[in-house]
């Protein structure tokens, strides 16, 4: 298996722009989470799906940040307007059941 | 609040030492744990999981989990510098599946 697939791996944009982070799971896998991570703040859970479904969006910072899971093979993390504090690494993982496997990250940076 | 709790570091042993790194978490209902291996640059790695008090042994890595005592540790044994790396040390509830993560330890062995 592949493992998990994050595209793209960076991203640079200004402020204000839209960005949108792309993640396709682990076949078979009913979870996925999306994850931040900054060095301040450590790992931090955004929003996690169960079958495709949003279960808890409760991490999601603010307005400004969206989720979707159209199907089982695909999810995407929307930021609209992007602000330099969302700046971190990004990081989609997928789970089975228990544990999770991470993608390779997207690292954004915003100017 | 959930918490998790790892030794500070940064913790530098020798080549062909035992590496100890400990956790402790807050909820006494926590019932799956896990270690992850995270590379500078790279994603979390799932490198150990444990589900019952006792150990766990893979490898050079064993992993110990007391519940009574709200502790979970990771000992590698003849450590290597690609060991080299910040230990990450994940805990799940038994009805969530919301990982909380704790800060990490970072790990150096020295040749």
């Amino acid at each position: 298996d592949a493992g998990v697939i994050q595209s793209p791996r960076h991203e640079v944009t200004e402020m204000g722009q839209e960005v949108t982070l792309r993640c396709k799971p682990i076949s078979g896998h009913d979870y996925l989470f999306w994850y931040r991570q900054t060095m301040m703040r450590g790992l931090e859970l955004l929003i996690y799906f169960n079958n495709n479904v949003p279960i808890d969006d409760s991490g999601m910072p603010e307005d400004r940040f969206s989720a979707k899971m159209p199907n089982a093979s695909f999810s995407t993390l929307k930021i609209q307007p992007s602000e330099p504090r969302d700046s971190a690494v990004y990081f989609c993982a997928s789970s089975p059941s228990r544990e999770q496997f991470f993608g390779p990250g997207t690292r954004l940076t915003v100017l | 609040q959930k918490e998790v709790e790892q030794n500070s570091g940064p913790l530098s042993v020798p080549e062909g030492a035992i590496a100890s790194l400990n956790c402790t978490y807050s909820d006494r209902v926590s019932q799956s744990f896990f270690w992850y291996r995270q590379y500078s640059g790279k994603s979390p790695e799932l490198i150990m999981s444990i589900y019952s008090n006792g150990d766990k042994e893979d490898g050079r890595f064993t992993a110990q989990l007391n519940k009574a005592s709200q502790y979970v540790s990771l000992l590698i044994r003849d450590s290597q510098p690609s060991d080299s790396a910040t230990y990450l040390c994940a805990v799940l509830e038994r009805t969530a599946r919301q990982l909380t993560f704790g800060s990490g330890t970072q790990l150096t062995v020295l040749p």
